[in-house]
């Protein structure tokens, strides 16, 4: 069973914020919260993580649920160079559970 | 560039054949990750090392085998090909070995059987 769900595709618009939602309804205490992205022919490319507390770096911030039960990865302005399939991971130990992706188409 | 090289980035191969797989980490990451990532399965945890020494097993086949070299350079062994093995073979590293071990995807080898 897949330890992270995730919408299967998601659009938005150009220069427009993105919210892509991920859940993890069966975290553990110690367990961390990665989010990675794959463009078209590429290994995944790390994007952010986190444990408890909302996250911000420069590509993207990371919004958790207070239960922790939930989390959102935000792009604050999309452009045509984010269209990838996002992937919401659980770093569980020494491993990563990979979910099945969204993938983000943006409008020009 | 994520600093993770692997070789060849392009396999083509028969079925009952063997081949191998070359990952050389980022500087000074001693971890290193195999996955594959095919169309019906996602990208599916293979097999860990560390400093030399297996550290944890996923789904890998009793066909496939992987040993990390003291250089660190890791390869990935595969043998007894089938149709169904063609995919996607990415080598990560990472610093640490534990949560959050952040890892660092290498482009991958596309591995096609036929």
């Amino acid at each position: 069973d897949a330890k992270t769900t995730q919408p299967n595709s998601m659009e938005s618009n150009e220069e427009e914020p993105v919210h892509l939602p991920c859940n993890h309804s069966t975290i553990s205490g110690t367990d961390y919260i990665h989010w990675y992205r794959q463009l078209p022919s590429q290994g995944p490319e790390y994007v952010i993580h986190g444990l408890t507390s909302n996250v911000n770096n420069r590509m993207a911030s990371l919004a958790i649920a207070e239960d922790r039960k939930s989390s959102t990865l935000i792009l604050h302005r999309a452009t045509l160079r984010d269209a990838a399939v996002y992937y919401c991971i659980l770093n569980t130990g020494n491993q990563f559970y990979f979910g099945t992706g969204t993938s983000l188409t943006v409008i020009p | 560039d994520s600093g993770v090289t692997q070789t060849p980035k392009h396999l083509i191969t028969a079925t009952g054949q063997r081949v191998t797989l070359r990952c050389s980490p980022r500087s000074g990451d001693l971890s290193v990750y195999w996955y594959q990532q095919s169309l019906d399965q996602g990208l599916q945890f293979l097999i860990q090392y560390y400093n030399g020494e297996e550290r944890a097993k996923g789904n890998i086949l009793e066909r496939f085998s992987a040993q990390q070299f003291p250089d660190l350079h890791s390869e990935l062994n595969l043998s007894s090909l089938e149709l169904g093995d063609s995919a996607l073979y990415f080598c990560a590293s990472s610093v640490k070995v534990w949560a959050p071990n952040t890892q660092y995807f290498g482009p991958g080898t596309r591995l096609t059987v036929l």
